[in-house]
């Protein structure tokens, strides 16, 4: 069964940093695109990053490019988000999700999501 | 950039069909065939719905489709049932190798 936990939310200050991480299980991680897709709250799905499965192509949503990295330690099927310069429309429920594949076409979808993490940037 | 186009809500008696639309341009849905649809229930995390414009992953309902037409997508719902009410996004790769939701469609079930 396919589990992806994330965690490392919470309430931030303006200008601060945080670092998310989801904790991936039951399929090969290292085979696996994964993205980070984030809902402010009452608000719309928004992706956020995108990294192929062994990390080599990044990807992210001019939004929160050149302040967010996204990464993946293969060694201990986990993905991380490191968010830096938090604002205030950062604030949302952050979800991991597993890229989607037919045969070992990848096709751009999510397939898998996490409960999601809270991170909220407030002073 | 700019989200796609979905109408905010679109609503249905059991039984009837109901189709969300999704508008977008020729560097997002109109110029590839990775257009998906999710589905998502107040507090809790999207379900895959749709990929590749009109597939259906495993466990998904015969009674949701999807096709394309130029820069629009489209799902449909036939046969509503309550269980169908919630929130529906679609979502498309764009040229800038990123991907790109709608503003949601929330689907009322009368």
């Amino acid at each position: 069964e396919v589990q992806l936990l994330e965690s490392g939310g919470g309430l931030v200050q303006p200008g601060g940093s945080l670092r998310l991480s989801c904790a991936a299980s039951g399929f090969t991680f290292s085979n696996n695109a994964m993205n980070w897709v984030r809902q402010a709250p009452g608000k719309g799905l928004e992706w956020v990053s995108h990294i192929s499965g062994r990390g080599i192509g990044t990807y992210y949503a001019d939004s929160v490019k050149g302040r967010f990295t996204i990464s993946r330690d293969i060694s201990k099927n986990t993905l991380y988000l490191q968010m830096k310069s938090l604002r205030a429309e950062d604030t949302a429920v952050y979800y991991c999700a597993k890229g989607f594949y037919d045969s070992s076409d990848y096709l751009w979808a999510l397939d898998f999501w996490g409960q999601g993490t809270m991170v909220t940037v407030s002073s | 950039q700019s989200a796609l186009t979905q109408p905010a809500s679109v609503s249905g008696s059991p039984g009837q069909s109901i189709t969300i639309s999704c508008s977008g341009t020729s560097s997002d849905i109109g110029g590839y065939s990775y257009v998906s649809w999710y589905q998502q229930y107040p507090g809790k995390a999207p379900k895959l719905m749709i990929y590749h414009v009109s597939n259906r992953p495993s466990g998904v309902s015969d009674r949701f489709s999807g096709s394309k037409s130029g820069n629009t997508a489209s799902l449909t719902i036939s046969g509503l049932q309550a269980e169908d009410e919630a929130v529906y996004y679609c979502n498309s790769y764009t040229s800038s190798s990123t991907l790109l939701f709608g503003g949601g469609t929330k689907l009322t079930v009368l």
